[in-house]
């Protein structure tokens, strides 16, 4: 079963303005972390922001946000103020805990995010 | 500090050769993954080794992919027998240990492999 879905395969958005990637996730284990990765044209994934299952604000690390909505098993990214270096692929990914014998990040499929001058 | 490596950052090579992946990781990260990225499949796991064992080798796709780790630093990957599907992007990555600080897995730049 997927355990990370990103519904967006692509999005444009205005220099300047918020935009917000969705992401949603499936998991029994009570102890996991979600994590959101940027992958530009150079091929390297950039580690953007982190939210663990048990931290109880949202996480947010400068432009970065995360809408974290546990009920909904929901991790949507906000990038706010967007600038045309933002243009990129995005994933979203979680790790569940040791527990279940899991160490891996299980990624998304992907949003394309192109920012427009 | 610097981050994670990898070599040779590109690789192309003939169907049914061997070829080595090289990964060092950042240091003072005991954990370390291999990951391939190809068109269609996304971002796939193939190994994580904590030190030098491998508790989960799960995502090895086939017995022609093995891994090592020496001195719980330095990763070789290495595929026997190359196939055309074997074409892809290996990222590694590492991170401290769940439980003995952030375990934020973080990315090297890649090998991209092309296997004619």
């Amino acid at each position: 079963a997927q355990k990370i879905t990103q519904t967006q395969p692509g999005m444009f958005v205005q220099e300047k303005e918020a935009v917000t990637l969705d992401c949603t996730y499936d998991t029994s284990d009570p102890s996991y972390g979600l994590f959101w990765y940027k992958q530009p044209s150079s091929g390297e994934m950039i580690f953007l922001i982190y939210q663990g299952s048990y931290d109880q604000q949202n996480a947010t690390e400068g432009r970065y946000s995360l809408n974290f909505q546990k009920a909904r098993k929901s991790a949507n990214l906000v990038i706010s103020a967007s600038q045309l270096g933002d243009s990129a692929m995005y994933f979203c990914a979680m790790r569940e805990s040791p527990a279940s014998n899991d160490y891996k990040l299980s990624f998304g499929a992907g949003t394309t995010v192109t920012v427009r001058a | 500090g610097a981050g994670v490596s990898q070599s040779p950052s590109n690789k192309v090579t003939e169907k049914g050769k061997d070829v080595e992946l090289r990964c060092d990781p950042i240091s003072g990260h005991t954990a370390l993954y291999w990951y391939r990225q190809s068109l269609g499949q996304g971002l796939e796991f193939l190994i994580y080794f904590q030190g030098n064992s491998a508790p989960d080798k799960s995502g090895l796709p086939s017995d022609r992919f093995s891994a090592e780790r020496t001195g719980g630093s330095v990763s070789t990957l290495t595929i026997q027998r190359t196939q055309q599907e074997d074409s892809a992007v290996y990222l590694c990555a590492s991170s401290h240990q769940w439980g003995q600080g952030p375990d934020t897995q973080y990315f090297g730049p890649g090998t991209r492999l092309t296997v004619l």
